[in-house]
Parts: C-alpha cells; sequence; structure tokens
C-alpha cells in the first residue's frame, strides 16, 4: 500500500517570500502525483498534477512541482507567495492508472503574512 | 455549475445512532468516491461508486458502514451504531469519468461527524 509524508504541519511566511513544500512518498510501482488545496471554508481543489512525462508540473495560480522518482518526492514550489495563498496543502499519490484510489498526506497548513 | 454538495455540514451523533451523509455529484458527474480523514490524518479512500453498483469498497470497514448511490438523487454514506472512533471529516468527490487524467475529482466540502 502506498504512503505520503507532509513534513511540515505549519508553515508561515511573509507576502513575496519563497515556498516549497515537501511531499515524500512510498509506493513500490509507478504512481500518479496531485497536490491539492484547501481554501479556508471550502473544498479541495486540483492545484496540479503529475501522470508522466516532464518531471517539472505547472499548475494553477503559479505553482509548480518536481517528480524526483529517485528521491520518491513531489515537491511543491512557488517564487514568490500572496497573501491569497493561505490554505491548507495536500500531496496526494495513487497507483498509476488508478486515480481514484488516492492516498493523501497529512496536509501543511500555509499561513502568508501580509 | 454548482461543485459536489455534501450535507450536513456537520453532523453530532450520540453513540450507538446512525448516520447519514449525503453527497450529490457535480452536475453531469456519474462517478463518486467517498473518503475519511481522521484527526491529523490524510485522506482515506473508502468507496467508489457509479449508479446504482458499488465498484470499489476496499476502503470501508467490514461492519457498520455501508454506501449507495441511486439511479436518483444523492449518494448516501450510512453509518450504523456509531462510535467515538468514527469520529472524522468525510469528504465526497465525484468525477466525469473513471478518475483518469482529463477527469479530475472535485470534491465536496466534507461533513464533520463528531460521536458523543
Amino acid at each position: 500500500a502506498q504512503s505520503v509524508s507532509q513534513h511540515n504541519h505549519h508553515v508561515i511566511l511573509s507576502e513575496a517570500a519563497s515556498l516549497e513544500l515537501g511531499c515524500n512518498y512510498s509506493y513500490g510501482g509507478t504512481v500518479n502525483l496531485f497536490w491539492y488545496v484547501q481554501y479556508p471554508g471550502q473544498h479541495l481543489q486540483l492545484l496540479l498534477k503529475y501522470f508522466s512525462g516532464d518531471p517539472l508540473v505547472k499548475g494553477i495560480k503559479g505553482f509548480e512541482a518536481e517528480f524526483i522518482k529517485s528521491k520518491f518526492s513531489f515537491n511543491l514550489r512557488k517564487p514568490s507567495v500572496q497573501w491569497s495563498d493561505t490554505a491548507e496543502y495536500f500531496c496526494a499519490v495513487a497507483p498509476s492508472g488508478s486515480a481514484r484510489q488516492l492516498t493523501f498526506g497529512s496536509g501543511t497548513q500555509l499561513t502568508v503574512l501580509p | 455549475n454548482a461543485g459536489v454538495m455534501q450535507n450536513p455540514r456537520h453532523l453530532v451523533r450520540r453513540r450507538g445512532q446512525e448516520a447519514r451523509l449525503r453527497c450529490s455529484p457535480m452536475k453531469g458527474h456519474s462517478h463518486v468516491y467517498w473518503y475519511r480523514q481522521l484527526p491529523e490524518e490524510g485522506l482515506k479512500f473508502m468507496v467508489y461508486l457509479q449508479k446504482e453498483n458499488i465498484i470499489d469498497e476496499s476502503g470501508m470497514p467490514k461492519e457498520r458502514f455501508s454506501a449507495e448511490f441511486p439511479k436518483e438523487g444523492p449518494s448516501i454514506l450510512r453509518i450504523q451504531q456509531v462510535v467515538r472512533g468514527d469520529s472524522a471529516a468525510y469528504f465526497c468527490a465525484s468525477s466525469e469519468q473513471r478518475g483518469s487524467y482529463n477527469s479530475p475529482l472535485h470534491f465536496g466540502n466534507g461533513t464533520r461527524l463528531t460521536v458523543t
């Protein structure tokens, strides 16, 4: 069975700072990788996803993530955060070809100070 | 286009009572998934349904839990004789087709169940 680790439970940044949220997974086969975001009071939304091809994936709102297979990592990055990026961020993994069987990390709460 | 609608948002039940959680998928979506988020943990897959069919219930506890997605109406996650350990956030997601690159999951806001 797959598992996902998000090492930072709470990250606090000032506006314009750069962001990197760590995500490591364990699974013996080929995986699909996702980052979801949950803004306060809202539902989970897909931020970006990796299925195959270029390991550097660009998502919405200026976010990107890089899949490093040798490190089993899929870290989320953004060069310059905004106050509106305050939210909880979830990394998720699913076996390739079975995107419905997502396993999520425990989430990272990002607080951006104005 | 309304998103995935879950109700109620918060549900409080005493031990031994039944809990019914409802999920209306996005318009045009015929695939529904239920996930549970226990405190301090990530979301865990419970069950995947299409209209009138349970496709994959490998994440469902063997007893007291059941799910349905009737031809008409919302999907229902039913928990009988609730216990304190059932307290969690339950998320529903829907997709147009079986979860794939071009058919991402859309999540509802979740139902927070508290068992007292």
